[in-house]
């Protein structure tokens, strides 16, 4: 079965940390992964995109990486600011005759003061 | 460049009312997707359109429908709302099915009493 897991479901960090959140997948064959950041009350706006060949792609203090031989991914944030509290959504397309995509659960980070 | 507009934002409805959400996008994407979001679950896709003219069902089409009006705009109809439908909803567009980066509206949040 395709299935995208994030964690953790929930974090909570000080302003000015670093962070890192995880997402594993099972889907197959693998076409490519990308980070969506969802302020609340709002839709999901793309940070990255990875394909099967790359490693590590950064966005700012957004910083996503990819190991496709063990199915996971990792996105971390540098240097953390409260703008930064939003859900994180992991979401893996499949290729197939034309890219299926699964959204990951997310995970909540909230950037307390 | 408005990017992808949905209305209403919030609407409340009782069971076995009708309503139609309404989606628009000025990106002249081919693709457009109506999704539903539910607390600790993904985003699942109810329908998308590859182009215009043409609709297919996605993983949980059941109690809705669709209409591809024109390339800009693509509606959302519930003909008989229940309460298992309450989620909030989004519209997003793409250059082409699952081609490069979905844009997302900001969700319509319905509630069915």
């Amino acid at each position: 079965k395709n299935q995208v897991e994030q964690s953790p479901q929930s974090l909570i960090i000080l302003e000015g940390k670093n962070c890192t959140l995880q997402c594993n997948y099972t889907v197959s064959p693998f076409s490519n992964l990308r980070w969506y950041k969802q302020d609340t009350g709002r839709g999901p706006v793309s940070l990255t995109i990875m394909t099967f060949s790359e490693n590590t792609k950064s966005n700012g203090r957004y910083t996503a990486t990819l190991d496709a031989d063990t199915k996971q991914s990792s996105l971390h944030i540098t240097a953390s600011q409260l703008s930064d509290s939003a859900s994180y959504i992991c979401v893996v397309s499949k290729k197939t005759s034309y890219d299926k995509v699964i959204f990951g659960p997310g995970t909540s980070l909230s950037v307390i003061p | 460049n408005a990017g992808v507009t949905q209305t209403p934002k919030f609407q409340v409805l009782k069971t076995g009312q009708s309503m139609t959400l309404q989606c628009a996008q000025d990106m002249n994407h081919n693709s457009m997707y109506w999704y539903r979001q539910d607390p600790g679950m993904g985003l699942r896709l109810i329908y998308y359109s590859a182009s215009e003219g043409t609709t297919d069902k996605g993983e949980v089409p059941n109690g809705y429908n669709v209409s591809r009006l024109n390339k800009r705009e693509f509606s959302l109809r519930l003909e008989s709302a229940a309460p298992s439908q309450t989620s909030v909803y989004f519209c997003a567009s793409s250059r082409g099915l699952n081609e490069g980066e979905q844009f997302f509206g900001p969700g319509t949040r319905l509630t069915v009493l």
